[in-house]
């Protein structure tokens, strides 16, 4: 069965400071991946989506970058933390090109910038 | 995408049904109907998704209305895990983005 792995769980940054959260999938080739952000008492933002090795689509403009070195790993960094950044950063993947299919969720990372 | 229309918040008791409503009356024609749950401080999870069939799997059924315009998940034997935020979404698949709604609050008691 597929699984997806998100770390660290948490994490407190100070503002300014650079950032690197890390996803990978396994049991499964090919994923398309996502990276959300959740606020506090809001619903889901996707900020980057990627349909394989070094194609990342931006959703919106943001101090935040992604990157997929391979094909079962996402990361999601930025060089300098704002203090707006703070929130539950989720990392989800789907199957590629078959038809209509759920997105399946990792536990997050839940960052606060200081 | 089609809006979705749920209850806030619902309770049930241990062991009992849950049947949480949905409404999406704007559904098009080639947009499934999803159900996610979140835990608090964990990520969504999956739970099933239709067309127009009925589904079920081992975690839950879901039934849709003829019309497609309202569907009902049912978790046939909630247990205190169980209590979630359960979201409907309604989604073609061609929109990468998930749009969470405001779910409903299940609160399973003991």
């Amino acid at each position: 069965s597929q699984t997806i792995h998100q770390w660290p769980a948490t994490l407190v940054q100070p503002v300014g400071s650079p950032l690197s959260l890390e996803c990978t999938v396994e049991g499964t080739s090919n994923p398309n991946l996502y990276w959300y952000r959740q606020a506090a008492g809001r619903g889901l933002q996707l900020l980057f989506y990627s349909v394989g090795i070094g194609q990342i689509s931006s959703e919106v403009p943001q101090n935040l970058s992604a990157s997929r070195p391979q094909d079962r790993q996402f990361i999601l960094s930025s060089k300098k933390l704002l203090l707006s950044d703070s929130g539950f950063y989720l990392c989800a993947w789907s199957l590629a090109g078959v038809g209509n299919q759920p997105q399946h969720f990792g536990d997050g990372t839940r960052l606060s910038i200081l | 995408d089609a809006k979705t229309t749920q209850p806030p918040s619902m309770d049930c008791a241990e062991g009992r049904a849950a049947n949480l409503p949905c409404n999406h009356s704007t559904i098009s024609g080639n947009e499934y109907v999803y159900w996610y749950r979140q835990i608090h401080s964990q990520g969504p999870q999956y739970i099933i998704h239709g067309l127009k069939n009925n589904e079920t799997n081992e975690m839950a059924s879901l039934i849709i209305t003829e019309d497609r315009k309202s569907s009902t998940l049912i978790l046939p034997h909630a247990t205190l895990r169980d209590t979630a935020v359960y979201y409907c979404i309604v989604d073609s698949g061609s929109a990468r983005q998930l749009t969470f709604g405001s779910g409903t609050q299940l609160t399973v008691l003991p």
